[in-house]
């Protein structure tokens, strides 16, 4: 069975710093990644992807992910963090078991930054 | 126009009562799911159907039943509310259920069990 773990449930930052938000999945089989977004009294929404090829995935509003097979991570990051992107953060695996693709959430990071 | 819209938005009853949560998509696609957040943020998968048909069906009472009139819509009826069952509730939709498919979400329904 496939799991995630994001390994901080909160991320205090500085305005510009830069900043990485951590996953680590576990799976035996091939899995799809995400990374979702959720502002405060909203859905989810997409920051970006991982199916296959180029490790480096690139998304909305200037974060990065890199896919990294040998130590079943997937860390996100951004260069410079503004203010606007104070929320919460999920990392999502998705792998085939017993015939549908059962997508499994981390317990999220909440990404708090400071002006 | 919303794309994956939840009706109502919030919603607070009685234990023991039965209530339903309505929702829509208006981005043509063919795959749908329910999903409970509980206090602490942690989001889970309860129900997702394909063109109607059931196709995940996770460990979730049987007071949960999900109702797929069409491609559309996806609606969750909830029988004899428990205390537990407080929680946000999101419907997503996305195209294909091959796992691979970006999910877009509602915003939401906050049901409180009193």
């Amino acid at each position: 069975a496939q799991s995630v773990t994001q390994l901080d449930s909160q991320v205090p930052v500085f305005e510009e710093a830069p900043v990485e938000l951590r996953c680590n999945y576990s799976s035996s089989v091939s899995v799809y990644l995400f990374w979702y977004v959720q502002y405060p009294n909203q859905g989810l929404q997409l920051l970006l992807k991982y199916l296959s090829g180029s490790t480096l995935v690139k998304g909305i509003n200037g974060f990065e992910a890199e896919f990294n097979k040998s130590q079943t991570s997937f860390h996100l990051r951004k260069p410079s963090v503004h203010i606007s992107d104070t929320a919460e953060y999920f990392c999502a695996v998705s792998d085939r078991a017993g015939g549908s693709y059962i997508p499994t959430f981390g317990r999220g990071t909440s990404l708090i930054v400071h002006p | 126009d919303t794309a994956v819209s939840q009706t109502p938005k919030y919603l607070v009853t009685q234990m023991g009562n039965d209530k339903s949560i309505k929702c829509e998509q208006n981005l043509g696609h063919d795959t749908m799911y329910w999903y409970k957040q509980d206090s602490k943020k942690f989001l889970k998968i309860m129900f997702s159907y394909n063109n109607k048909e059931l196709i995940i069906n996770e460990t979730v009472p049987n007071r949960f039943s999900p109702k797929s009139p069409d491609k559309a819509h996806l609606n969750l009826h909830i029988n004899s509310l428990e205390l537990g069952d407080s929680a946000v509730y999101f419907c997503a939709s996305s195209q294909g259920s091959s796992g691979a498919a970006e999910q877009f979400f509602g915003p939401g329904t906050r049901l409180t069990v009193l």
